[in-house]
């Protein structure tokens, strides 16, 4: 009954090796987001689809992209990872306005 | 600025009571979130005011005042599956459902 996927949970990568994460969604949600939370932090947002009108926030670093090929995909592109960029990495979707619904994030180790 | 504060740490025992406790700044407000997030792990849902007064959800209640825009999050029977993180998240009008988090309370139950 997973409404928010996102693979793979645990991703290794090395310094400056392009990584994609992704995310999907059962729920048809029409906006889905990207969070980065660091430890003992809170999630911040990185941007957000709105259906396919993307939403960049103005601190999120051009290292990182997104891609929404349909309504049910999205995915994260870090061009270039540094070792800041350790993190899990969570999806969230909403119907606009509402709850939004959490993916289990998937945790990045840049090495 | 948004500003959403919270108390960083909380340690109450096993049967008792807590609340938690969150302000924020009230110009554009739309609704505020209740997340719990357990280490390690996405986070879920609690609860959703968007009117003032308290909405009660089995040993969970949530608390708004947006005169005064202060929430709490109000835990009764504590046990020892609620020591996780409490996140509390503003909506603001105009950012498409946007979610502003505060930097989380960690909650320690205790016998």
């Amino acid at each position: 009954d997973a409404m928010v996927i996102q693979n793979p949970r645990y991703q290794v990568t090395q310094f400056g090796k392009p990584v994609t994460l992704s995310c999907s969604q059962t729920l048809n949600h029409n906006v889905m987001y990207w969070y980065q939370q660091k430890s003992s932090q809170a999630p911040k947002l990185l941007f957000h689809y709105y259906d396919k009108d993307f939403n960049n926030e103005a601190d999120t670093p051009d290292n990182f992209q997104s891609r929404r090929p349909n309504t049910s995909f999205c995915f994260l592109d870090i061009r270039s990872p540094g070792l800041g960029d350790a993190a899990m990495y969570l999806c969230a979707t909403s119907s606009g306005g509402h709850e939004q619904f959490f993916g289990p994030g998937t945790r990045l180790t840049v090495l | 600025g948004q500003n959403i504060d919270q108390p960083t740490e909380m340690t109450a025992t096993e049967g008792a009571i807590v609340q938690i406790n969150c302000t924020y700044q009230t110009s554009g407000f739309n609704g505020l979130f209740w997340y719990q997030q357990h280490a390690g792990e996405a986070p879920t849902f609690l609860s959703y005011n968007v009117l003032d007064g308290l909405e009660e959800k089995g040993r969970f209640s949530s608390f708004l005042s947006r005169s005064k825009g202060y929430s709490y999050l109000l835990l009764k029977e504590l046990q020892m599956k609620d020591s996780a993180s409490y996140l509390c998240a503003v909506t603001y009008t105009g950012t498409a459902s946007k979610l502003t988090f505060g930097t989380g309370t960690r909650l320690q139950v205790t016998l």
